[in-house]
């Protein structure tokens, strides 16, 4: 069983839709959570990054934890055509090390 | 502050051939990562350094592959020998110790063995 689970889709949503990304892990020892997006042939770009349980908003992203249900996810809002990209959880038990990421989900943003 | 810089960003090279890449991570960070990541797939981890100090490797690290980073600077990966599933996107990142602000990736170097 991979560390890391991610539908890897594609997901294809209207614009202004709500999209709703998620992982889950196995390792109850994960703390810190990321989501990176990933434009293609490009390296992932940091979008939200969390640490234990509980929400973060920034703009019209959210991210939350849930440790319990080992459970994390992403909303977008408002999505629009540029949030068509790969968007890649990863979470570590340490600061600073390794990082397990997804596989990536693939979001296409129809105009 | 021009980020995580890392060339060549493309490679073609023939099965057998060594290869060496080079990451200039963002100046005052003093963590480095080396990742690889095939189509399809999140990136996998190789290495980290802290400062010139190699603290951990993934067992992916096979023994034809070293990384260094002298002088706690910039870092080289390079690959002996390759194979073709050596063809890959290796990505490299650059944190700060002790800042829970996650990983800053350059844009890769992308390794294709033929």
């Amino acid at each position: 069983q991979k560390e890391v689970e991610q539908d890897p889709g594609p997901l294809s949503v209207p614009e202004g839709a709500i999209v709703s990304l998620n992982c889950t892990y196995s390792n109850s020892a994960f703390q810190y959570f990321m989501w990176y997006r990933q434009y293609s042939r490009k390296g992932p770009e940091l979008l939200m990054y969390t640490y234990s349980s509980g929400n973060k908003e920034d703009g019209r992203f959210t991210a939350q934890v849930d440790k319990s249900s080992k459970y994390i996810s992403l909303f977008i809002r408002d999505s629009q055509p540029s949030d068509s990209a790969t968007y890649l959880c990863a979470m570590s038990a340490r600061s600073g090390n390794q990082f397990y990421f997804g596989t990536g989900t693939s979001l296409t943003v129809i105009p | 502050d021009t980020g995580v810089s890392q060339n060549p960003r493309h490679k073609i090279t023939k099965r057998g051939q060594n290869v060496t890449f080079r990451c200039d991570p963002i100046s005052e960070h003093n963590r480095l990562y080396w990742y690889r990541q095939t189509l399809g797939q999140g990136p996998e981890f190789l290495t980290y350094f802290q400062n010139e100090a190699q603290l951990e490797k993934s067992r992916l690290l096979s023994d034809r592959f070293s990384a260094e980073r002298p002088k706690g600077s910039f870092s080289t990966l390079e690959i002996q020998r390759t194979e073709q599933g050596d063809s890959a996107m290796y990505l490299c990142a650059s944190s700060l110790i002790d800042r829970n602000n996650g990983y800053t990736f350059g844009s890769g170097t992308r390794l294709t063995v033929v």
